[in-house]
């Protein structure tokens, strides 16, 4: 199957500082989402990503699928901003493949 | 909109006792998904639907666990007996299907079994 690989596992950063997170993937995807789960473990949506670049406020994500990896952009960070972002690949009609996650502390 | 809801959101029950997980998707989707959270196996699918019916259920642990899914608004998911080793989050997901396939993740059902 389908293998997902996110590093770095944990990061660390004062407020204020950027951080990318990648996701590297084993094979060919249609489907391709970012989530963060927050301290109270919902799982939320960030980017829906299959390819391509997008901007949400200060997260911004690129997929480059014929190089089967995805990277997640985070700006000016927040302590609100802190949990574990998990990317998540798949085919169309099918389940999503987690990574195991990178967790993130910002601290203030 | 509402979200997909869960519920019940915690349950605690005792080794042998029957669980039962329940599930509304998004109104609209048409694909529905189980997926199981631990520290040691992280987030891994059990069980999902298209159109009300079972498609890949190769997660699913073992017979204690069933799934069901009776119309587009509503699914189940059964642990009969359940065990220690059962205790996760277990997430529902539900998406619109076709060619746009985000998923959307209700809130969770954390289970202890003591």
């Amino acid at each position: 199957g389908i293998q997902v690989e996110q590093s770095p596992p944990d990061l660390i950063l004062q407020e204020g500082a950027n951080s990318t997170l990648r996701c590297n993937f084993s094979d060919s995807v249609n489907n391709l989402q970012w989530f963060h789960q927050n301290p109270w473990g919902q799982l939320i949506n960030l980017f829906y990503i299959p390819s391509g670049t997008k901007q949400n406020g200060r997260l911004s994500a690129t997929t480059v699928a014929t190089e089967r990896y995805s990277l997640l952009y985070i700006s000016s960070s927040q302590t609100t901003d802190s949990g574990v972002y998990f990317c998540a690949v798949g085919l169309v009609g099918t389940a999503l493949i987690f990574g195991k996650g990178t967790t993130l502390s910002v601290s203030s | 909109d509402a979200g997909v809801i869960q519920s019940p959101r915690h349950e605690v029950t005792e080794m042998g006792q029957e669980v039962t997980l329940r599930c509304k998707p998004i109104s609209g989707h048409n694909s529905l998904f189980w997926y199981r959270q631990t520290m040691m196996r992280g987030l891994e699918l059990l069980i999902y639907f298209n159109n009300n019916v079972p498609i890949d259920d190769s997660g699913m642990p073992e017979d204690r666990f069933s799934a069901k899914m009776p119309n587009a608004s509503f699914s189940t998911l059964k642990i009969q007996p359940s065990e220690p080793r059962d205790s996760a989050v277990y997430f529902c997901a539900s998406s619109s299907g076709g060619s746009y396939n985000e998923q959307f993740f209700g809130p969770g059902t954390r289970l202890t079994v003591l």
